[in-house]
């Protein structure tokens, strides 16, 4: 399976903390991707990094690259309890998107 | 710009009925994408379609389950003779072009047809 893996699985911090996922993958990649799922809702992106970036930053997003060591992170700062929600990250691989598991993560006022 | 629409969002359905889930992609979009998830788990592909084309079906059950993509109108997955073990979310996700030629890949994603199986 070239399924990625996110650890840890499930997250839960206090607002106002910093929360870290990490993301590995099995295969040579173009780009990975994060997103995230709220509760009984579709994913939504939230940032693209490329094979030839090493970290990346979108408002409170950071994502790093490590591409000799097929991991990804996915940091998001000074968290709110809004940012309660799963997330993914994704990688183009033979003619589809694989999918971890997720982190799910809680974030309590 | 309207976004990917998906419905049923729930659909109710006895064993052994059928059940159609529809996606249409966002507009300009001719490749679309649908995934399987389970509560607490991750997305599992199903398949890949292009406008009336069929791309990739691996992660589809050869039996009972079907998808196309016609040049007019929506996606549509097909489930024939129900059973429990189908109940799941099921999300259609769209972009403009294959990764590769151009684009970066980003995927859009409906807000999912909800099945339950009795």
């Amino acid at each position: 399976s070239q399924q990625g893996e996110e650890d840890p699985q499930a997250l839960s911090i206090q607002e106002g903390e910093n929360a870290t996922m990490n993301c590995s993958y099995k295969t040579s990649i173009n780009n990975l991707q994060w997103y995230r799922q709220n509760s009984g809702r579709g994913l939504v992106h939230l940032i693209l990094i490329r094979s030839n970036e090493r970290e990346k930053h979108s408002g409170r997003l950071r994502v790093t690259l490590d591409t000799s060591k097929k991991s990804s992170s996915l940091l998001i700062t000074a968290s709110r309890a809004a940012d309660t929600a799963s997330y993914f990250c994704t990688y183009f691989y033979g003619q589809n998107f694989v999918f971890g598991p997720g982190t799910r993560l809680s974030v309590l006022p | 710009n309207a976004g990917v629409m998906q419905n049923p969002r729930h659909l109710v359905r006895r064993r052994g009925q059928e059940a159609r889930l529809r996606c249409s992609p966002m507009k300009g979009h001719s490749h679309v994408y649908w995934y399987r998830q389970l509560p607490e788990e991750g997305l599992k592909f199903m398949v890949y379609l292009q406008k009336e084309n069929i791309i990739d079906e691996s992660g589809m059950p050869k039996e009972r389950f079907s998808a196309e993509f016609p040049k007019e109108g929506p996606s549509i997955l097909r489930i024939q003779q129900v059973v429990r073990g189908d109940s799941a979310a099921y999300f259609c996700a769209s972009s403009p072009l294959r990764p590769g030629q151009g684009s970066p890949g980003e995927l859009f994603f409906g807000e999912g047809s909800r099945l339950t199986v009795l």
